[in-house]
């Protein structure tokens, strides 16, 4: 499976749009890459995930490079309820479960 | 619509004793998984289900763990022999799976296991 590289920890002011970074440079051409967060003692919660194309949905925009070898995680509009750990994952289509990374922690500030 | 469910919340055992974890999915999903989050630690896969049968358990740490599903539902861990080191959150998640591509996968809340 692909690994991914993701910044230990990230800030953003609340309002401003907060963008996560992830390398994936390994990714083979059927991995699907996916985000996750973990907020603070709970389960991880689904963001979003793509193939090769760029995705939106109500709770953000993943955006892929045409190379797919990295992608950006972007929230529009941060909130302090967004404080959580991120995950990047790149998942083959052949295999179902998730391998986590350590994430990045990213800290909404007022 | 409910999401995964799991009970209980939480779980002090001894060492030695067995312990049944139960996750409920959600309803239509056909696959499920579990996981589990060590204090401080990065979440694990465990195994995954597909319908009633396991085509991955590649994640159990030993043969003191178990997990089976019924009726294509509802979904049991079972650790034989609890030792201290099994202690951590126990996470399930289900998803829809579809032919046309990878649905996300919904976590429930978790079991916290203490094995004293």
């Amino acid at each position: 499976d692909a690994k991914t590289t993701q910044p230990t920890s990230m800030d953003c002011a609340e309002g401003r749009a907060a963008n996560l970074p992830c390398n994936h440079s390994t990714i083979s051409g059927n991995e699907y890459v996916y985000w996750y967060r973990q907020i603070h003692s709970q389960g991880p919660q689904y963001i979003i995930h793509g193939l090769k194309n760029n995705e939106t949905n109500e709770m953000a925009s993943l955006i892929i490079t045409e190379d797919r070898k990295s992608s950006t995680l972007i929230l529009p509009h941060a909130t302090l309820r967004d404080t959580a750990v991120y995950y990047c994952i790149v998942s083959p289509q052949s295999t179902d479960k998730l391998i986590f990374g350590t994430g990045t922690r990213l800290q909404v500030f007022p | 619509g409910a999401g995964v469910s799991q009970s209980p919340s939480n779980k002090v055992t001894e060492k030695g004793k067995d312990v049944e974890l139960r996750c409920d999915p959600i309803s239509g999903h056909t696959a499920l998984y579990w996981y589990r989050q060590s204090l401080g630690q990065g979440l694990e896969f465990l195994i995954y289900f597909q319908g009633n049968s396991a085509p991955d358990k590649s994640g159990l740490p030993s043969d003191r763990f178990s997990a089976e599903r019924t009726g294509g539902s509802v979904s049991t861990l079972t650790i034989q022999r609890t030792q201290q080191e099994d202690s951590a959150v126990y996470l399930c998640a289900s998803s829809l799976e579809q032919a046309s591509g990878k649905e996300g996968q919904y976590f429930g809340p978790g079991t916290r296991l203490l094995v004293l």
